[in-house]
């Protein structure tokens, strides 16, 4: 089965701007979450859909959003770009939202630089 | 409020040492945990649930919800397995949420 597949890989935006990373989930896998990764925060929890619907929201500003298509492909959007989102963005996909019995299996994330 | 905490951040052994890697959670309620390993160049993925009763390349991690750990040991550490590792739990508050919460990761340095 091939894995979780994020793109692009890198990208380089200016502040104001706003970006759409993308993901596509393992074959079968109906949940995808997405989380933020820096050095000084560590692995932060965005958000997780589930069925093309928003089940959980991590305290981000608005400025982050995402969204589900129904073959389960997502996409994260952030606007307004500021300095400190500087950051690698993973995404995770799942049977069923991470639990015990449906683990996260995550993408090789997409290193955005704001400059 | 749900924490898990590592309070390594990096950890350097001998290769055949053994190994602890030490993470104690907070939680109300029954917890679901893992540990995720990271490697260089790689994708971060899982290396055991707390459902697990086999070893996994050699890691074992016990829950002890008295003590609310979940140490990540090993009996002899080998060179490969110099890597990130993170203890996460996973949120339950409102059901099947996708929502880890991860520790800070500890770097576990294998040296010859």
């Amino acid at each position: 089965k091939a894995g979780v597949t994020q793109t692009p890989r890198y990208l380089i935006k200016t502040r104001g701007q706003q970006v759409t990373l993308s993901c596509s989930p393992i074959s079968g896998h109906r949940s995808v979450s997405w989380y933020q990764q820096t050095p000084g925060q560590g692995l932060q929890f965005l958000f997780e859909y589930f069925s093309e619907t928003q089940r959980n929201k991590g305290n981000f500003p608005g400025r982050f959003s995402g969204r589900q298509f129904s073959n389960s492909r997502s996409e994260m959007n952030v606007s307004t770009l500021e300095l400190g989102d500087s950051a690698l963005y993973l995404c995770a996909s799942s049977l069923d939202g991470g639990r015990l019995n449906s683990p996260l299996h995550f993408g090789n994330g997409t290193r955005l630089t704001v400059t | 409020a749900q924490r898990v905490t590592q309070p390594e951040k990096l950890l350097s052994v001998f290769k055949g040492a053994p190994v602890e890697l030490k993470c104690n959670y907070s939680y109300s309620g029954s917890p679901e945990l893992f540990w995720y390993v990271q490697y260089s160049r790689q994708r971060l993925q899982l290396l055991l649930r707390h459902i697990s009763r086999e070893s996994i390349k050699g890691f074992t991690a016990d829950l002890n919800k008295g003590e609310t750990s979940f140490h990540l040991k090993k009996p002899f550490a080998q060179e490969e397995d110099s890597a990130m590792y993170y203890c996460a739990l996973s949120d339950r508050g409102s059901g099947n949420t996708g929502k880890l919460i991860f520790g800070q990761g500890t770097t576990l340095q294998v040296k010859p």
